[in-house]
């Protein structure tokens, strides 16, 4: 069974449209979080939620929001897609926080055109 | 603001040598150490967690270290093999507050036969 999985894999979608990526977990844990890997493969957080509450929101445009409808799913909703969100997006979650082992989905390639 | 340095960027060895991988940061005040693999394409798979009250952290051929004082971590990998070749990434997470992950650009390694 796969623990951190995420929806769609690959995205391809012109600029100016509104996109959603799905994250889910079955390990239990209370912490999800998005992060952007760009493609220089450096990878940063964008947001965290613990039990459904949002604890970290680091600089991100406001076009994008994530959503919690339960501790296990964690969703990424991007308005008006530019080139530059171009990248790699990781789901991850953990038991309590990043004080704890962090377990990463397989990544969805998205690319704007 | 966290900085997270990895050296080298690349290295390629050829297999059975052991091998060093550095990872610095410049706010040692931090709660824990966390090093991860990237296969091509893939999602990240944590390898080892060192909490900031400790010195090191053993997985079968892995091997990391840590300093906190001087803003250093090492992975040390036994006995390479081909199957090691991925990328290798440290994440440093901030103590106090949101335990808010940084990770470094990673080394890219090549074991071959």
């Amino acid at each position: 069974d796969t623990a951190v999985s995420q929806t769609p894999k690959y995205l391809v979608t012109q600029m100016g449209n509104d996109k959603s990526i799905k994250c889910e977990q079955n390990l239990g844990h209370d912490t999800m979080y998005w992060y952007k890997q760009d493609s220089k493969k450096f990878l940063k957080i964008m947001f965290s939620y613990n039990n459904k509450e949002l604890i970290i929101n680091e600089t991100v445009p406001n076009r994008f929001s994530p959503k919690s409808p339960d501790k296990a799913h964690l969703n990424l909703h991007i308005n008006s897609l530019e080139l530059g969100d171009s990248a790699v997006y990781f789901c991850a979650s953990s038991p309590r926080g990043a004080r704890y082992e962090q377990y990463f989905g397989p990544g969805t390639r998205l690319t704007v055109t | 603001k966290q900085e997270v340095t990895q050296i080298p960027a690349a290295l390629s060895v050829p297999e059975g040598e052991n091998l060093v991988l550095n990872c610095s940061f410049t706010d040692s005040a931090i709660y824990n150490l966390q090093w991860f693999r990237q296969d091509p394409g893939k999602g990240l798979t944590s390898l080892l967690l060192i909490q900031s009250s400790q010195r090191e952290q053993t997985s079968g051929r892995l091997n990391a270290s840590l300093d906190k004082s001087s803003g250093r971590s090492t992975l040390y990998i036994a006995a390479s093999q081909p199957g090691d070749s991925a990328t290798y990434l440290c994440a440093v997470a901030k103590s106090g507050g949101s335990y808010i992950p940084t990770f470094g650009r990673g080394t890219s390694l090549i074991v071959h036969p």
